[in-house]
């Protein structure tokens, strides 16, 4: 049973340029949630979705960053435009399978994005 | 505002000793915890939980107690290994939030454990 999976492991971008992380969940889980990493920090979380719906984006600043879970295929993260204090490691995590606890959420190897 | 708080970023032990790992919160809402270990270059890995309705959940070398009145919980390794030396990050989950018990987690800023031989 595959776990989670996070393309790419290493995104490099120049300031203004736009970054675009993949998350695939777990086989059969329904629940994709985003946190972000800043060094000597622990993780934030930045949003939860569902398939075709946005549950909770509450962590999410409200410019740039946009994230969607579509009917089929992997959750996006997005962020338009970037810059330097963008350069972080962004995990994605899942939950909700129907074999699994519905506490515990697993997560990716996660995507770490450099600003240049 | 740190909801969650590991006061100790680092924390050195020798094999075969007991290793604490400790966390605060200040959220009275939180309801589930769960402890992760995070190597470098690699996503936290799942290592225990307890419900708020438990005070104290084993498996094998792992054990977590939560004592709810001083908002407190640790995480005991017995014995330590060398293979144990990684970052241990505290997280809670508020209950029933939106009618959903799937919600966000919040996270300590962690501790660097370290197993000496």
């Amino acid at each position: 049973n595959a776990g989670v999976m996070q393309n790419p492991r290493h995104l490099v971008r120049r300031r203004g340029q736009e970054a675009r992380l993949r998350c695939s969940p777990m086989k059969g889980h329904s629940h994709v949630y985003w946190y972000r990493q800043l060094p000597e920090e622990g993780l934030k979380f930045m949003v939860y979705l569902q398939k075709e719906n946005i549950i909770d984006e509450s962590g999410m600043p409200k410019e740039r960053f946009s994230a969607e879970f579509p009917k089929e295929g992997p959750s996006i993260l997005r962020i338009q435009q970037v810059v330097r204090g963008d350069s972080a490691a962004y995990f994605c995590a899942s939950s909700g399978g129907v074999r699994s606890s519905y506490n515990e959420q697993f997560f990716g190897p996660g995507t770490r994005l450099t600003v240049l | 505002d740190q909801q969650v708080k590991q006061n100790s970023p680092s924390l050195s032990v020798q094999e075969g000793r007991i290793s604490i790992l400790n966390c605060d919160y200040t959220n009275s809402m939180f309801d589930y915890f769960l402890w992760y270990k995070k190597y470098p270059a690699e996503g936290p890995t799942f290592l225990i939980s307890i419900s708020s309705i438990k005070d104290k959940n084993e498996d094998g070398r792992f054990t977590v107690f939560l004592n709810k009145s001083a908002k407190h919980l640790s995480l005991h390794i017995v014995p330590s290994q060398p293979g144990d030396s990684a970052v241990y990050f505290c997280a809670a989950r508020e209950g029933y939030d939106r009618g959903s018990t799937l919600g966000r987690l919040y996270f300590g800023r962690g501790t660097q454990l370290t197993v000496w031989p």
